[in-house]
């Protein structure tokens, strides 16, 4: 399975302010997802992000809230902007198996908190 | 009603014992089906794929019961390292989107 990094690993953030995670992958990917994970709870996708195309949002998340970059086939960002503390959360990456029935694997996410 | 259910436990056990998770999901149109395994203040890891034939990887044992969309897990001889999260994964027809359960707990102890 492919090696995924993320920054940072966790931030501290005030309200009204913005964060950028970055996530790095150490092979290419067609595709990466951006997952949230809130405290006690499972993981809910937020958007799909492809190399060279928008990216696509799942239901209750906009793209104002939560930009996604894609420049190349091994990175992808994910900004939280004007955080609430609503936004208290896990945030992970993750990327598509190399195999023919591979599933996901995820980064070690990010762990934001926002007071 | 979730896409995917579980029971969140905590399943609280010996070790030695053997314990069952149940998993079911609402969209007859999911494809593949998997368990992860999460840590505390970890990412979630591949525990392994379900098949309907069932398979099978040391002690663990995944079973897929297409007809009355129901995926199951069986951990036998629990160890206390097997202390974890074990969510239920759906995949959909596409194969580019997962659907995870709420996730079941399971605490091992001596």
């Amino acid at each position: 399975s492919a090696v995924i990094s993320q920054k940072p690993s966790r931030d501290i953030c005030q309200r009204g302010t913005s964060l950028t995670i970055q996530c790095q992958v150490d092979s290419q990917v067609t595709m990466m997802f951006w997952y949230r994970q809130q405290p006690g709870q499972s993981l809910t996708l937020i958007a799909t992000a492809n190399q060279g195309s928008e990216a696509t949002y799942e239901s209750g998340f906009v793209i104002d809230k939560f930009p996604i970059s894609r420049p190349n086939l091994t990175f992808s960002t994910l900004t939280v902007s004007n955080m609430s503390p609503e936004d208290s959360s896990i945030y992970l990456c993750s990327v598509e198996g190399q195999g023919p029935t591979d599933t996901q694997y995820f980064g070690p996410g990010t762990r934001l908190t926002v007071l | 009603r979730k896409e995917v259910e579980q029971d969140p436990g905590p399943f609280n056990v010996p070790e030695g014992a053997t314990v069952a998770f149940n998993c079911t999901y609402s969209n007859s149109a999911s494809q593949s089906f998997f368990w992860y395994r999460q840590d505390c203040r970890k990412e979630p890891k591949l525990l392994m794929s379900v098949y309907s034939s069932g398979n099978e990887d040391g002690r663990f044992t995944a079973q897929l019961n297409r007809a009355s969309q129901y995926i199951s897990l069986l951990i036998r001889d629990s160890k206390l390292s097997d202390s974890a999260t074990y969510l239920c994964v759906a995949e959909n027809n596409a194969g580019n989107m997962l659907t995870f359960g709420g996730g079941t707990r399971l605490m091992v102890k001596p």
